[in-house]
């Protein structure tokens, strides 16, 4: 069956240390994968997107690495703080290319 | 970009009733969609919703418990019917912007259903 998993449903950091987050999804050829960040009451916000033809993409202290091989996606925040704080859903397009499906997020508290 | 304006944002509703959530965005799209995402749990697609058109269900969802409008390209409403506890939910209205070779989901910030 199709699915996507996180790594874990709650992260706990320090601050200045780096945040690794982990996807896995299973019987999905996705040409792309994306990262969305969701604070409490707020609906997902777009982040980062990374091709199946990238190993890697960054943004400021955002960094995504893609391996379609493990079926896996890395999603690393640097020198990281209490700001970073929130839930980081990944999403893919289905296998008919229509519709997202997101994964069940990771809740990261960043702790001063 | 896309700017959805959702509403209402949350709301504490009997069992039995009805709420219409409405959702307008700042420009025309094509397809609007409509999430649930419960407690700790991620998004999953209620339906999508085309102007003109009756709105495609997912497995799991039917019309008559989720009836949905769509009378022009930059609003839609989705009726939570006949509302049991199992209801309460966040529910998400999206559109969708479309780049070179992918596409971009933008989101409302979500109406927090409570049912008692």
């Amino acid at each position: 069956s199709q699915k996507i998993e996180q790594n874990s449903e709650a992260l706990n950091i320090q601050e200045g240390k780096t945040a690794t987050l982990t996807c896995n999804y299973t019987n999905y050829s996705p040409a792309y994968l994306q990262w969305y960040r969701q604070d409490p009451g707020r609906g997902p916000v777009f982040l980062l997107l990374i091709r199946e033809n990238e190993k890697e993409k960054r943004k400021e202290r955002l960094k995504v690495t893609f391996d379609t091989t493990l079926k896996q996606s890395l999603f690393h925040i640097t020198a990281s703080q209490p700001a970073d704080s929130a839930t980081y859903l990944c999403a893919l397009i289905d296998n008919y290319g229509q519709n997202f499906v997101f994964g069940p997020g990771t809740r990261l508290s960043v702790l001063p | 970009s896309a700017v959805i304006s959702q509403k209402p944002s949350r709301d504490i509703c009997q069992r039995g009733t009805s709420l219409t959530i409405q959702c307008q965005v700042d420009s025309q799209v094509t397809m609007m969609f409509w999430y649930r995402q419960q407690p700790g749990q991620s998004l999953t697609l209620i339906a999508t919703a085309n102007q003109g058109s009756e709105a495609t269900y997912e497995s799991g969802f039917v019309i008559d418990k989720f009836p949905i409008s769509r009378p022009n390209l930059t609003f839609s409403t989705l009726t939570v019917s006949n509302m049991s506890p199992e209801d309460s939910s966040i529910y998400l209205c999206s559109v969708e912007r479309t780049g070179t070779g992918y596409s971009e989901a933008f989101f409302g910030q979500g109406t927090r259903l409570t049912v008692v």
